[in-house]
């Protein structure tokens, strides 16, 4: 059972480069969920889903766009790299169940240079 | 927006001593979870609480969720420097964003031996 899968683990990006990072779960967890997490600003919400075919905006949306077409993935695009944007990136899915918790994955960390 | 904040921000104490970390919000919460994180790794759910004044334990660490649900604490008794880490506090919104889970700052616990 692999859980939350991020890819890739690391990455260098030039101003002005886009990208995706993917995420995929193989839990059958309706609700996944972007976050960004900065020095001592703990992890903030970029996007988040509550099933296929629905997406909402999070804290921070600005500068990324979501889709999720599949239960399994949720990538997240940059549309225009900016050095704002350098950060370690955690997907996460969850059971939409009362007290369900979150599994993330490892995470992805950009630099945007 | 809803938010949480978590404090200490650092806490740094001897093998054998007792804590206690504090989650406060103005908002109400459906549930309140506590994750913990090492350093490279994707945070790791401790516990959840559901219901205003209950508490879960879990061997030597102790969570309450206050009676209007705004508030959590995490107690730890005799801390170990298997303890050290990244704790975080986060709460699960209720109604229409109840897959938005919403996470406070962090605390950063050291146990020296």
């Amino acid at each position: 059972n692999a859980g939350v899968t991020q890819t890739p683990k690391f990455q260098v990006l030039k101003t002005g480069q886009s990208m995706t990072l993917q995420c995929a779960q193989d839990m059958n967890h309706e609700y996944m969920s972007w976050y960004r997490q900065d020095p001592g600003m703990g992890l903030r919400l970029i996007h988040y889903s509550v099933g296929a075919g629905i997406t909402d905006q999070g804290e921070v949306p600005n500068g990324y766009n979501v889709s999720r077409s599949t239960t399994e993935d949720f990538p997240l695009r940059l549309l225009s790299a900016a050095p704002s944007q350098t950060s370690v990136y955690f997907c996460a899915s969850s059971y939409s169940m009362e007290g369900g918790g979150y599994t993330f994955g490892s995470g992805t960390r950009l630099t945007v240079v | 927006t809803q938010l949480l904040e978590q404090s200490p921000q650092f806490l740094s104490i001897q093998e054998g001593e007792n804590l206690t970390v504090y989650c406060n919000s103005s908002s109400v919460f459906s549930s309140l979870q506590w994750y913990r994180q090492e350093p490279g790794e994707g945070p790791v759910l401790l516990v959840t609480v559901v219901t205003g004044g209950e508490v879960k334990k879990l061997k030597r660490l102790t969570f309450q969720f206050g009676d209007a649900r705004k508030d959590s604490s995490l107690h730890i008794t005799a801390a170990q420097p298997g303890d050290t880490g990244l704790y975080l506090c986060a709460g699960r919104a209720g109604g229409t964003s109840y897959g938005k889970l919403t996470f406070g700052q962090g605390t950063i616990l050291t146990v020296h031996p």
